[in-house]
C-alpha cells in the first residue's frame, strides 16, 4: 500500500523565516507533486518533479529519489503564505494521487 | 493549465436531503476526479469520470450514494444523496491530462458542505 507521510503537521512561524516541509513515501513514484490548500477550500498546484529540484519565488521543491523524500521549502516567509501544504505521489500502476495529510503553516507578522 | 469553476463553494443542508456539485473546465478533458476531505483528513478519491462511460469508484464509495454524470468533455457533477453529518466535507473535482500536457493536476475550488 501506498503511504505518504509528512511532517510537521503543523507549524508555525515568525514573517522572514526559511520553511521546511518534508514528506516521505513508501513505493517508487512517477512523480510527486506539492499542493497549497487555503482556508476556503481551493488547492493550487505548485510543484511537479520526477528529481532534482524545481524553484518558483520563494518555493524550492527538492526530491530524492533514493531516498523517498522530498522536501518543500519556503524563503522569507511571508503572512500569506499561510496555507495547508500537501505533497501527493502519483503511481502510474494505480494512475492515481495518493495524498499526505497536509502541513498546516502559520505564518506571524 | 486548464481553468475549472466549482459550484456551490459552500452549502448547509438538512439530512435526508440531496446536493449536486457542478464543475465547468475551460478545455477538453478526458479524466475528471472527484475527491473527499473530511474534517482534519487527507483527500480521498471518490470516482473517476470518464466521458460517455459510467464513473468508475473507488472502494467505499457507491453510485447510489454518489451518482455522478459526465456529459460531455468540459462537465461533470457529483450528487452527494440521502446525507447525514457525516457527509459533512469539503467535495472537490479535478482534472488530470497528466502526460499530455506535462504533468500536473488542476484542483476545482471546492465545496464545503455542512449537513446538519
Amino acid at each position: 500500500k501506498n503511504e505518504v507521510e509528512q511532517s510537521p503537521q503543523n507549524l508555525t512561524a515568525q514573517e522572514g523565516e526559511f520553511i521546511t516541509i518534508n514528506c516521505s513515501y513508501s513505493v517508487g513514484i512517477s512523480a510527486l507533486h506539492w499542493l497549497q490548500q487555503h482556508p476556503g477550500g481551493g488547492i493550487v498546484s505548485l510543484f511537479m518533479l520526477s528529481s532534482g529540484k524545481k524553484k518558483h519565488g520563494r518555493l524550492i521543491a527538492t526530491i530524492n529519489i533514493q531516498e523517498k523524500h522530498s522536501s518543500l521549502h519556503i524563503t522569507a516567509s511571508h503572512p500569506r503564505d499561510s496555507a495547508v501544504y500537501i505533497c501527493a505521489e502519483y503511481e502510474t500502476s494505480g494512475s492515481r494521487l495518493t495524498f499526505g495529510e497536509g502541513t498546516q503553516l502559520t505564518v506571524n507578522p | 493549465s486548464a481553468v475549472i469553476s466549482q459550484k456551490p463553494s459552500r452549502d448547509i443542508c438538512q439530512r435526508g436531503t440531496s446536493l449536486t456539485i457542478q464543475c465547468q473546465v475551460d478545455s477538453q478533458v478526458t479524466m475528471m476526479f472527484w475527491y473527499r476531505q473530511q474534517p482534519g483528513q487527507s483527500l480521498t478519491l471518490i470516482a473517476t469520470a470518464n466521458q460517455g462511460s459510467e464513473a468508475t469508484y473507488e472502494s467505499g464509495f457507491v453510485i447510489d450514494k454518489f451518482p455522478i454524470s459526465r456529459p460531455n468533455l468540459t462537465f461533470s457533477t457529483l450528487t452527494v444523496s440521502n446525507m447525514s453529518p457525516e457527509d459533512s466535507s469539503i467535495y472537490l473535482c479535478s482534472v488530470g491530462e497528466y502526460w499530455a500536457q506535462g504533468g500536473g493536476y488542476t484542483f476545482g475550488s471546492g465545496t464545503r458542505l455542512t449537513v446538519v
